[in-house]
């Protein structure tokens, strides 16, 4: 069946610290991913995606993410945390053909502790 | 550009009651998605369609349908309302539901099952 693994439900890290949020894939997924971002009592926002091309991609507000075939991962890291990065983050693929579904990895809250 | 618009953002019903979600999508998306999110089970695809046709369907009960109107906009209707149809419902549009496209989210509507 096809899935997404996201590594660890809640991480914690100082401000100004690397953010390294994990995702893992099933092999069976087709390789396009995307990272999600949810602020309380909001929907998601898109952070970025790989679709085809260049394995690291940059997103929006500093992240970006590598895609690794061998690994089947897409792991999102930010050099430096700011305080405004605590949130859950969500790590999705789209399901095979043109079927509008992602299939969601089940979510990482990020804390940015001062 | 309007983003993804969802309404009501709040909604509180009584066990045995339907519902009626509303979405309207980003001008031009063609492709509309729903999805629940519950602490327990994160996010998981309902639905969605394209150019007024259901094109895929999540592992949901009869209860849970939807349609969707030449303008795009989509409705989703729960009908025999159970405690445990409490949840966030978020809509997503695409251009056209494409492995590659990512789905822009709304604020999604809350609801609580009394």
């Amino acid at each position: 069946a096809q899935s997404v693994t996201q590594l660890g439900s809640h991480v914690s890290v100082s401000e100004g610290a690397l953010v390294l949020l994990r995702c893992n894939y099933s092999s069976s997924v087709p390789p396009y991913l995307f990272w999600y971002v949810q602020y309380p009592n909001q929907g998601l926002q898109l952070l970025l995606k790989y679709t085809t091309g260049a394995t690291l991609v940059k997103g929006i507000n500093g992240f970006e993410a590598e895609f690794k075939k061998s690994e089947t991962s897409f792991h999102l890291t930010k050099p430096s945390a700011h305080m405004s990065d605590a949130a859950e983050y969500f790590c999705a693929a789209h399901g095979s053909g043109n079927t509008g579904k992602l299939i969601f990895g089940q979510g990482t809250t990020l804390q940015v502790k001062p | 550009k309007a983003g993804v618009t969802q309404t009501p953002r709040y909604l509180i019903k009584t066990r045995g009651q339907q519902v009626t979600l509303s979405c309207s999508p980003i001008s031009g998306h063609r492709s509309v998605s729903w999805y629940q999110q519950t602490p327990g089970q994160g996010l998981q695809f309902l639905f969605e369609y394209f150019s007024e046709t259901q094109r895929n369907k999540g592992n949901f009960p009869g209860r849970f349908s939807g349609r969707q109107f030449s303008n795009s906009r989509s409705e989703m209707n729960v009908s025999t309302l159970e405690l445990g149809d409490s949840a966030l419902y978020l809509c997503a549009s695409s251009l056209a539901g494409t492995d590659n496209q990512p789905q822009h989210f709304g604020d999604g509507t809350r609801l609580s099952i009394l």
